[in-house]
């Protein structure tokens, strides 16, 4: 099993949807959790970090489920600018402090 | 304020061959990570250097070397290139205690041929 899996998509969605995406890790014992975005060719940016509590940042919601070992990232009336991939990234526990990535998930807004 | 910058930008290589990459941090930061992405995937961790130390190394061969300068600028190492190296080479920035926030560079392409 993959230490991070996500589907890799892709999503189309309309224009002003909310739209939502999981990301499942396999180590209960990870520690930090975040969101990144990659628009084509570019590096990934950091979106969030999801905290235990959930946190939102704007259209941007994450929310960490601990017990069923995912995270997940919702958008809201989404933009044609939200057009990209979505990657999750999780530290897999203290002492190994790397984030390990999943494939990440395509996202495309239609006008 | 500069954020991380990389060189070159795109590299053409060929098999058999040697290459080093080269990054600057984020000012303030003091570790740098290095990732390679293969298309259609995820960037996958190579090595981390803190202290002009490899810290942590991923699942990559010897050929994959690394070294960070006192300040905090690093370069990556490949020789005897494969196909199989052709990627987009990231570099990535994080500041004191906040290893997760990490910061990426625009990356340099290599291609093999």
């Amino acid at each position: 099993r993959k230490e991070v899996e996500q589907d890799p998509g892709p999503f189309n969605v309309p224009e002003g949807a909310t739209v939502a995406f999981n990301c499942t890790y396999s180590n209960s014992a990870s520690q930090s959790f975040f969101w990144y975005r990659q628009d084509c060719r570019k590096e990934p940016k950091l979106l969030m970090s999801v905290y235990s509590s959930g946190n939102e940042d704007g259209r941007f919601t994450a929310q960490l489920n601990r017990a069923s070992q995912y995270i997940s990232l919702l958008i809201r009336d989404s933009k044609l600018s939200d057009s990209a991939t979505y990657l999750c990234a999780v530290i897999p526990h203290f002492g190994n402090e790397k984030l390990t990535f999943g494939t990440g998930t395509r996202l495309t807004i239609i006008p | 304020d500069a954020g991380v910058t990389q060189s070159p930008t795109h590299l053409i290589k060929t098999r058999g061959q040697q290459v080093t990459l080269r990054c600057s941090p984020k000012s303030g930061h003091d570790t740098v990570s290095w990732y390679q992405q293969a298309l259609g995937q995820g960037p996958q961790f190579i090595f981390q250097y803190y202290e002009e130390e490899e810290r942590q190394r991923g699942n990559f061969p010897d050929r994959f070397s690394g070294h960070q300068f006192p300040n905090y600028s690093s370069e990556l190492n490949v020789n005897a290139l494969l196909l199989g190296d052709s990627a987009l080479y990231l570099c990535a920035s994080s500041p004191p205690r906040e290893l997760g926030e990490q910061y990426f560079g625009p990356g340099t392409r290599l291609t093999v041929t």
